[in-house]
């Protein structure tokens, strides 16, 4: 599996947007940039994903690198709920199954 | 019904019980997952079914036997588990092919081994 580097933490202030960093410099053109938060005490929930193009839903924006090899989660108004662990996930569009394999992820905190 | 439901939600076995996780989904998802959680660390890959039939299974110990007796339901038995057993067992599903994005997480059971 190509691996992803993400800083361990990062400190936000609530209504401020929140720049998250993921680093995939073997990532392959079969894959998917997949982005995932994990809640206190929740199971982990989809935030958004994308190949190639830059792409925007209602929980967040990623920003992607042309060259493919590093992406941006984009929180545009960091509230007390985004409080987290996100993990950025590469996933091999390749295979027929759906395999999702998590590294360490950053821990966000957001400051009142 | 958008949810992955688990039960139950916390399970404290000893070394010599038999247990087992139950999850259900009722989407119609092709696919479901169990992944083991530990205390502050990512969740971990245990094993995938695909169409009822185990496609995915990250050499894990046998003392962990999963079983998917149809569609909506997935069932994780656990026999001789030891202490380090004890950890967060998420439960997972994906709609199929059509859909690129999401993989839908229950809330998972919390296991502790005595």
């Amino acid at each position: 599996d190509a691996k992803t580097t993400q800083p361990n933490s990062m400190e936000s202030n609530e209504e401020e947007p929140v720049h998250l960093p993921c680093n995939h410099s073997t990532i392959s053109g079969t894959d998917y940039i997949h982005w995932y938060r994990q809640l206190p005490s929740q199971g982990p929930e989809y935030v958004i994903h994308g190949l190639t193009s830059n792409v925007n839903n209602r929980m967040a924006s990623l920003a992607i690198a042309e060259d493919r090899k590093s992406s941006t989660l984009i929180l545009h108004r960091a509230t007390l709920r985004d409080a987290a662990v996100y993990y950025c996930i590469l996933r091999d569009r390749s295979l027929n199954d759906y395999k999702l394999s998590f590294g360490a992820g950053t821990t966000v905190t957001v400051r009142a | 019904d958008t949810e992955v439901t688990q039960t139950p939600k916390h399970l404290v076995m000893g070394m010599t019980n038999k247990k087992s996780l139950k999850c259900e989904q009722h989407m119609g998802h092709r696919a479901m997952y169990w992944y083991k959680q530990k205390a502050k660390k990512p969740p971990e890959l245990m094993f995938v079914y695909s169409y009822e039939k185990l496609s995915i299974n990250e050499s894990v110990p046998s003392r962990f036997s999963p079983e998917c007796p149809n569609s909506s339901l997935l069932n994780l038995h656990l026999h001789a588990l030891q202490p380090e057993d004890s950890a967060l067992y998420l439960c997972a599903s994906w709609p199929g092919p059509t859909n690129t994005g999401e993989l839908f997480f229950g809330e998972g059971s919390r296991l502790t081994v005595l």
